[in-house]
């Protein structure tokens, strides 16, 4: 059974250039979350989605982050424009609300560096 | 300040000694998960504790909820190279989810 499926597993991009992050979750997960990891602020919650609807995005660091879930088996994160301290690995992780939606099952992420 | 703080942050041990690594709260949780995240990969979910006082084993690892459900610790036996990674730990308390502040374990063959 396939797991998380992210994309691109690396991104290399210049500052002020639109990034988008792609993330397929595991077949049957009503649950979404798309998290950023960097070693000054360790993993941070930035957006989740229950049946593809928004539940709470206050951890979306400003208005050039935007997030989207078009179907039960697609989401992205998008950066427009793009900064150098965007530089992050960004997770996607998927949950099933029957076993615990706190039990979370994570992509491989995608490192993204801004020049 | 971060609501799970972990301690230590770094450790560095022999293979086959043992260790404990440590997840402390202010806050009441009503759950709390623990995770090992390897290099270059995504976070793993290795236990789901939720009664205080709650003792879980999972070979050699043995995972303890507090009995005020405010902290948590990680003990493992004999450490062995593949214990290697950054362990989290991650706690439920109202309708918020939290991450803590990481432990990152390196055994030495």
């Amino acid at each position: 059974d396939a797991g998380v499926i992210q994309s691109p597993r690396h991104e290399v991009t210049e500052m002020g250039q639109e990034v988008t992050l792609r993330c397929k979750p595991i077949s049957g997960h009503d649950y979404l979350f798309w998290y950023r990891q960097t070693m000054m602020r360790g993993l941070e919650l930035l957006i989740y989605f229950n049946n593809n609807v928004p539940i709470d995005d206050s951890g979306m660091p400003e208005d050039r982050f935007s997030a989207k879930m078009p179907n039960a088996s697609f989401s992205t994160l998008k950066i427009q424009p793009s900064e150098p301290r965007d530089s992050a690995v960004y997770f996607c992780a998927s949950s099933h609300s029957g076993r615990s939606l706190y039990e979370q099952y994570f992509g491989p992420g995608t490192r993204l560096t801004v020049t | 300040t971060q609501l799970l703080e972990q301690s230590p942050q770094f450790l560095s041990i022999q293979e086959g000694e043992n260790l404990t690594v440590y997840c402390n709260s202010s806050s009441v949780f009503s759950s709390l998960q623990w995770y090992r995240q390897e290099p270059g990969e995504g976070p793993v979910l290795l236990v789901t504790v939720v009664t205080g006082g709650e003792v879980k084993k999972l070979k050699r690892l043995t995972f303890q909820f507090g009995d005020a459900r405010k902290d948590s610790s990680l003990h493992i036996t004999a450490a062995q190279p593949g214990d290697t990674g950054l362990y989290l730990c991650a706690g439920v308390t109202g309708n918020q989810f939290y991450f803590g502040t990481g432990t990152s374990l390196t055994v030495i063959p």
